[in-house]
């Protein structure tokens, strides 16, 4: 069966390094991945699109790699802030079919 | 100016009740979808309509039945609530790309927190 896997345990870091949170998938073949973040007591926010065809994506301080072959996709976040601490999940989607799957999130906590 | 809104935001209710969520978008998106979010906090879809026709059915008993008055608004009823029931619901929509070049980058609500007592 399909299956997503994002670090369960948080990871936590100091301010100002870089955090690199791993989203994992077997059984798919995904034309495209999001990722998103949730704050507590709230939806989830777009982020980051990446295709199947394309190995990288940034923008600001975010960075996105997809490697269809790994089955892996790395969200980067640089120069990293408290205000950056949340919960962050990895989707990802098939052409055609408008729903998302979505992994368990992977919960960022960024020390001052 | 709030872009995905659920009412309510809370909702206590006892087993074999029926309760429902409403949702509606000023987004302008032509599909919405539910999904829920267990205590875990994996996020499964449950239903998608796209120009109020259903699209996406998952797994779902039949207790929860979905209802699109409109393209803005995407209702969600169930039926005989159970303890399983209790969980996060998220309204959520997207604009359709055309076919086979749509990413459906969601929106979502703020969430209906339901707990079944």
């Amino acid at each position: 069966s399909q299956k997503i896997e994002q670090n369960s345990e948080a990871l936590n870091i100091q301010e100002g390094k870089t955090a690199t949170l791993t989203c994992n998938y077997t059984n798919y073949s995904p034309a495209y991945l999001q990722w998103y973040r949730q704050d507590p007591g709230r939806g989830p926010v777009f982020l980051l699109l990446i295709r199947e065809n394309e190995k990288e994506k940034r923008k600001e301080r975010l960075k996105v790699t997809f490697d269809t072959t790994l089955k892996q996709s790395l969200f980067h976040i640089t120069a990293s802030q408290p205000a950056d601490s949340a919960t962050y999940l990895c989707a990802l989607g098939r052409t055609g079919r408008r729903a998302l799957t979505f992994g368990s999130g992977t919960r960022l906590q960024v020390q001052p | 100016d709030t872009a995905v809104s659920q009412t309510p935001k809370y909702l206590v209710t006892q087993m074999g009740n029926d309760k429902s969520i409403k949702c509606e978008q000023n987004l302008g998106h032509d599909t919405m979808y539910w999904y829920k979010q267990d205590s875990k906090k994996f996020l499964k879809i449950m239903f998608s309509y796209n120009n109020k026709e259903l699209i996406i059915n998952e797994t779902v008993p039949n207790r929860f039945s979905p209802k699109s008055p409109d393209k803005a608004h995407l209702n969600l009823h169930i039926n005989s609530l159970e303890l399983g029931d209790s969980a996060v619901y998220f309204c959520a929509s997207s604009q359709a790309g055309l076919a086979g070049t749509g990413s459906y980058e969601q929106y979502f609500g703020p969430g209906t927190r339901l707990t079944v007592t």
